[in-house]
């Protein structure tokens, strides 16, 4: 699986938007881009996954530049619950590969209230 | 559904012991993954089940550990003469094959090993 490259840590504040950055430039055609998060104590979560739109859901959206090097995962209002690990994942789907996910170390938000 | 479960969520073993970890996943879903999570790092790749195959193991999984998932629902992970460096969390995962659910993992809450 490509690699992709995250900041370490990300501070914000309660109520105000986040924008967390993914660089993901050796990206091929099939790779899928996935964010999971992991709050304190708990299991990774899913938090959204595109391939070349942009995508919203829920809990977030998912902004990808033109050439797929690079991707944002965007909170629209942080709260004290989404402090937390978020990995950014590249998941190609070809074949018998299309299965587990490769998470990096991730970057560590903190939410001030 | 309450989600993947794992038990037990704590283990404290000696060195040279040996334990065994259950997981049960979603109940539809025929995907299960086994990951391990050390201090500070993301979740690792261990293996990986489709019904009750094994479908790839990782290098991390040396021959102590083994993996069963018998009646293509619940799993058990065994690690045989535990070692200070198997110290970690456990997770395991669930989804189900069938696009477009499958994109998507379910993760339980780990078991925790601390071997002394």
């Amino acid at each position: 699986d490509a690699k992709t490259t995250q900041p370490n840590s990300m501070e914000s504040n309660e109520e105000e938007p986040v924008h967390l950055p993914c660089n993901h430039s050796t990206i091929s055609g099939t790779d899928y881009i996935h964010w999971y998060r992991q709050l304190p104590s708990q299991g990774p979560e899913y938090v959204i996954h595109g391939l070349t739109s942009n995508v919203n859901n829920r809990m977030a959206s998912l902004a990808i530049a033109e050439d797929r090097k690079s991707s944002t995962l965007i909170l629209h209002r942080a709260t004290l619950r989404d402090a937390a690990v978020y990995y950014c994942i590249l998941r190609d789907v070809r074949g018998g590969s299309n299965y587990k996910l490769t998470f990096g170390k991730g970057t560590l938000l903190t939410v001030n209230p | 559904d309450t989600g993947v479960s794992q038990d037990p969520r704590h283990k404290i073993t000696k060195r040279g012991q040996n334990v065994t970890f259950r997981c049960d996943p979603i109940s539809e879903h025929n995907r299960l993954y086994w990951y391990r999570q050390t201090l500070g790092q993301g979740p690792e790749f261990l293996t990986y089940f489709q019904n009750e195959a094994q479908l790839e193991k990782s290098r991390l999984l040396s021959d102590r550990f083994s993996a069963e998932r018998p009646k293509g629902s619940f799993s058990t992970l065994e690690i045989q003469r535990t070692e200070q460096g198997d110290s970690a969390m456990y997770l395991c995962a669930s989804s189900p094959s069938i696009l477009p659910s499958s994109y998507e993992q379910y993760f339980g809450p780990g078991t925790r090993l601390t071997v002394t």
